[in-house]
């Protein structure tokens, strides 16, 4: 089965840029979708298809997809984006996501 | 705004059963596929199960084949879940999803599901 890799934990600076990855065997061949989740509430799509963003996500939230890695990126992180991020993508009927990565803004 | 919204959780003892619905409101639910996803405590996302728009088409992750149904009710804007032989493992947040393309473009708030004896 695939299986998408994210790291456990980011950090960033508050006012920095956060690079979110997300790796798989030739992702850049499929859609990666990307969520949100603050803690006691349910994910929120804040990506779709690697680069777009669904109405009412800032810009500062971003996407891209080539070969092994899927980014999210987050620029002028605010504290408001701390929460776990999870990639997901479709796989052989299936939906799969990432083990998800908690974001820490200092 | 679109609005789903789960129920059917509770507390169950292992090799119990539950049905889990979700109520959908304010897009043409019979016009797009579906998902459930679960959430153990403090762990990561999960799928479980997806359905087409007509119910014709479904699949089970492995760990709930056999076990679990997903279902649906177009006349009656609601998806379903029917889970036999439940298993502590099972304990989770179980959340409805609407699919989009292949993402979850909404999600319902969730509803519990505790297996213990």
């Amino acid at each position: 089965s695939y299986e998408l890799t994210q790291p456990l934990s980011v950090s960033v600076a508050l006012g920095q840029t956060a690079r979110i990855t997300c790796g798989g065997n030739n992702i850049g061949s499929k859609n990666v979708h990307w969520y949100q989740q603050k803690p006691g509430q349910a994910p929120v799509l804040v990506i779709y298809r690697d680069s777009n963003r669904p109405s009412g996500i800032p810009e500062r939230l971003s996407g891209s997809n080539s070969g092994n890695t899927a980014t999210l990126t987050i620029t002028r992180a605010q504290a408001g984006d701390e929460a776990d991020y999870y990639c997901q993508v479709w796989d052989s009927r299936s939906v799969v996501f990432g083990g998800g990565t908690m974001l820490t803004v200092l | 705004e679109v609005q789903l919204v789960e129920s059917g959780g509770g507390f169950v003892q292992p090799g119990g059963s539950l049905r889990l619905s979700c109520a959908a409101s304010a897009f043409t639910f019979s016009n797009f596929e579906m998902t459930w996803v679960r959430q153990a405590p403090g762990k990561g996302l999960e799928w479980v199960s997806y359905i087409s728009s007509s119910g014709t088409t479904t699949y089970y992750t492995d760990s709930v084949k056999g076990r679990f149904t997903i279902s649906r009710d177009n006349a009656k804007n609601s998806l379903y879940l029917q889970m036999n032989d439940l298993r502590a493992e099972d304990t989770a947040l179980y959340y409805c999803g609407k699919q989009s393309g292949s993402q979850i473009d909404n999600w319902g708030q969730g509803t519990l599901v505790t297996v213990s004896s």
